[in-house]
């Protein structure tokens, strides 16, 4: 089958750094997309990895390799308002590729 | 505002009576979507479109049905709704085109007794 593995929760103190990891199989999968989902609300588009390495967006940063299957999503100077759900998702290499989700990580910030 | 918009946002039903969620987007996108999500397994795809008349199955489609008829508009429809369908819904859309992100309407959450 197609397994997006993430951890399903992570607590984490504000202002301190956290990282989110995914894994993925890598046969027919080429990019890696993250979402934020708030509780109750939709999911909102973080980032799109296709290449190797670190692309960095002001907080957030992410991370892949895709020889390894592996992701992950870098939240740097933690808010409160960064409590939410984070979803990693693989597609496929064309357009018309299902995109698989995984289950989500439910990230908690403590003050 | 370039949105997608799905209605009701909720709604309790009871087993058998046919329902439709409609889902419309304004932003001209080909690809729209239908997910459901529930507690431990994430989001699931149901039924995709990449364009007006063309629809395929996703991982669970057993149960409900689509049409796209126009391309801003992809409804959902149980037509013989069961408590095993209950779950938040959510319909998105994206242009066409490698890493395009998806826009998700703000869901619908279906009970069915």
């Amino acid at each position: 089958g197609q397994n997006i593995d993430q951890p399903t929760e992570m607590t984490a103190t504000e202002g301190a750094i956290v990282q989110i990891n995914c894994t993925y199989q890598t046969s027919g999968f080429n990019g890696l997309f993250w979402y934020q989902q708030h509780a109750g609300e939709a999911p909102t588009f973080l980032s799109y990895n296709v290449l190797d390495g670190l692309e960095e967006k002001g907080r957030f940063s992410s991370f892949l390799s895709r020889s390894k299957g592996y992701s992950y999503l870098l939240l740097k100077e933690l808010q409160m308002k960064d409590s939410a759900s984070y979803l990693c998702a693989a597609s496929g290499y064309s357009s018309a590729s299902k995109i698989i989700f995984g289950s989500g990580t439910r990230l908690s910030i403590r003050p | 505002e370039a949105q997608v918009t799905q209605n009701p946002r909720y709604l309790i039903t009871v087993t058998g009576k046919k329902l439709t969620v409609t889902c419309s987007q304004n932003m001209n996108h080909e690809y729209m979507s239908w997910y459901r999500q529930d507690p431990g397994l994430g989001l699931r795809q149901i039924y995709y479109s990449m364009n007006v008349e063309v629809t395929d199955k996703g991982d669970v489609p057993e149960g409900y049905k689509v049409s796209r008829k126009e391309k801003r508009n992809f409804p959902l429809i149980l037509e013989s709704p069961s408590p095993n369908q209950t779950s938040l819904y959510f319909c998105a859309s994206r242009p066409t085109g490698e890493g395009q992100p998806q826009h998700f309407g703000d869901g619908t959450r279906l009970s069915i007794l």
